[in-house]
């Protein structure tokens, strides 16, 4: 099976840089997502690591390192707008090809 | 503008009453999720459709929950009888997965059950 953990919070200021951390334990994925949720929003993709390294989409990157079971979700220039919460996501191998679990998500709150 | 639709947005019943939640996925995707969304739980997977057919589901109470998609263009899930602790908001999503080239899923809005 899969499980994924994250932070259940994160708090930082406008301007700053803050990273999202998720640890992984899962028997093969094809890559890691990240999505974004607003309060009382529904989630909306971000990110997508097939490959270990980084990918950087504008103020939003994303790492992935198999090896170490981990990625992470950088924010840069942080906006007010920022506050959401953070899913990590994995597509898994094997009998549920495409099946997407998600870890329980990171509240980011940026205060001015 | 593709979008996944859901409906109803909103939705109170009593308990012990049938609900039933539909998803209109965006045109030309081959999968779709249905999730239940708490605080506690987070986003819980409770089924998974590939080309209409059902994946997985082990993540869904049998004894009450089923999920259905009757056609390409509608996905059903229907909780029967319903139960307080079924309070929570429904998402459905729909995606393109070709191998490993693509992970991203459309969410719909969700419906928003509350079951008194």
């Amino acid at each position: 099976g899969q499980s994924l953990e994250q932070p259940s919070e994160v708090t930082a200021v406008e301007g700053a840089i803050v990273q999202i951390n998720c640890t992984y334990q899962t028997s093969g994925f094809y890559g890691l997502s990240w999505y974004q949720q607003h309060d009382g929003g529904a989630p909306t993709f971000l990110s997508y690591n097939a490959l270990d390294g980084l990918e950087e989409t504008g103020r939003f990157s994303s790492f992935l390192s198999r090896s170490d079971s981990y990625g992470y979700l950088l924010l840069q220039e942080l906006q007010m707008k920022d506050s959401a919460s953070y899913f990590c996501a994995v597509r898994a191998l094997g009998g549920s090809q495409g099946n997407l679990i998600f870890g329980k998500g990171t509240k980011l709150s940026v205060k001015p | 503008d593709a979008r996944v639709t859901q409906t109803p947005r909103h939705k109170v019943t009593e308990m012990g009453q049938e609900v039933t939640m539909r998803c209109q996925p965006i045109l030309g995707h081959n999968t779709v999720f249905w999730y239940r969304q708490t605080m506690m739980q987070g986003l819980e997977l409770l089924a998974y459709f590939r080309n209409r057919a059902p994946l997985d589901d082990s993540g869904m109470p049998k004894d009450r929950f089923s999920a259905e998609m009757p056609d390409a263009t509608l996905a059903t899930l229907k909780i029967q009888p319903s139960e307080p602790r079924d309070s929570a908001v429904y998402f459905c999503a729909s995606g393109l997965v070709v191998g490993s080239g693509d992970a991203e899923a459309f969410f719909g809005q969700g419906t928003r059950l509350t079951v008194v």
